[in-house]
């Protein structure tokens, strides 16, 4: 089975603070994750993925599978990163379904 | 816009009813996601089309719900004799699965509310 968690409901910054919003997960497999967001009154979209390596709007996330762990993270915080934060898994390959987790709301604080 | 819609934006049904929404995903994306989401969730897998196919069903999906993508382009997801507990966001996403790209394309969804 697998299975996502994001521990955290709400998460609230200050502007320029660092941010971390938290993924682990659960995948007996070779999992591929993703970190989707959802700005307000916008649809969900895809951030970043593990195998991109990249950093999309100065967050990074980095694959940890000795900790099964996902971590977003972003040096300094923004007032348009507020939104809400999803992580995603797949199985390797894309040949499984897509696993969400319950996600975090970013509030940054001017 | 050329993006992922859906039809239509809100639906209010009486319990018992059946209702049928639509997908178009993005031109020529052969996969197709059909995604629910209550309050306080994440969304939740129901069922995927690889072109006309569907590959996986998810186990909660009861056999008062169906899905089709007959030419494998829009899909219709059907819910008979709603129940209060469907009450959620239907998100519908599509991507062009090449081997090592799944990225998906969501569409605004469709809210439910079932009286």
């Amino acid at each position: 089975a697998q299975r996502v968690t994001q521990p955290e409901k709400l998460l609230s910054v200050f502007k320029g603070a660092p941010v971390e919003l938290k993924c682990n997960y659960s995948y007996s497999g070779s999992p591929e994750l993703f970190w989707y967001v959802q700005y307000s009154r916008q649809r969900l979209q895809l951030l970043l993925r593990h195998i991109s390596r990249e950093s999309i709007k100065g967050f990074t996330a980095d694959l940890n599978k000795g900790e099964t762990s996902f971590h977003l993270k972003k040096p300094f915080a923004q007032e348009e990163d507020s939104a809400m934060y999803y992580c995603a898994l797949s199985g390797a390959g894309g040949y499984q379904k897509v696993t969400f987790g319950t996600g975090t709301k970013l509030q940054v604080i001017p | 816009d050329t993006g992922v819609s859906q039809d239509p934006r809100h639906k209010i049904t009486k319990r018992g009813q059946n209702v049928t929404f639509r997908c178009d995903p993005i031109s020529e994306h052969n996969r197709l996601y059909w995604y629910r989401q209550t309050l306080g969730q994440g969304p939740e897998f129901l069922t995927y089309f690889q072109n006309e196919a569907q590959l996986e069903k998810s186990r909660l999906l009861s056999d008062r719900f169906s899905a089709e993508r007959p030419k494998g382009s829009f899909s219709t997801l059907e819910i008979q004799r709603t129940e209060q507990g469907d009450s959620a966001m239907y998100l519908c996403a599509s991507s062009l699965y090449s081997g090592h790209n799944n990225e998906q394309f969501f569409g605004p969804g469709t809210r439910l509310t079932v009286l």
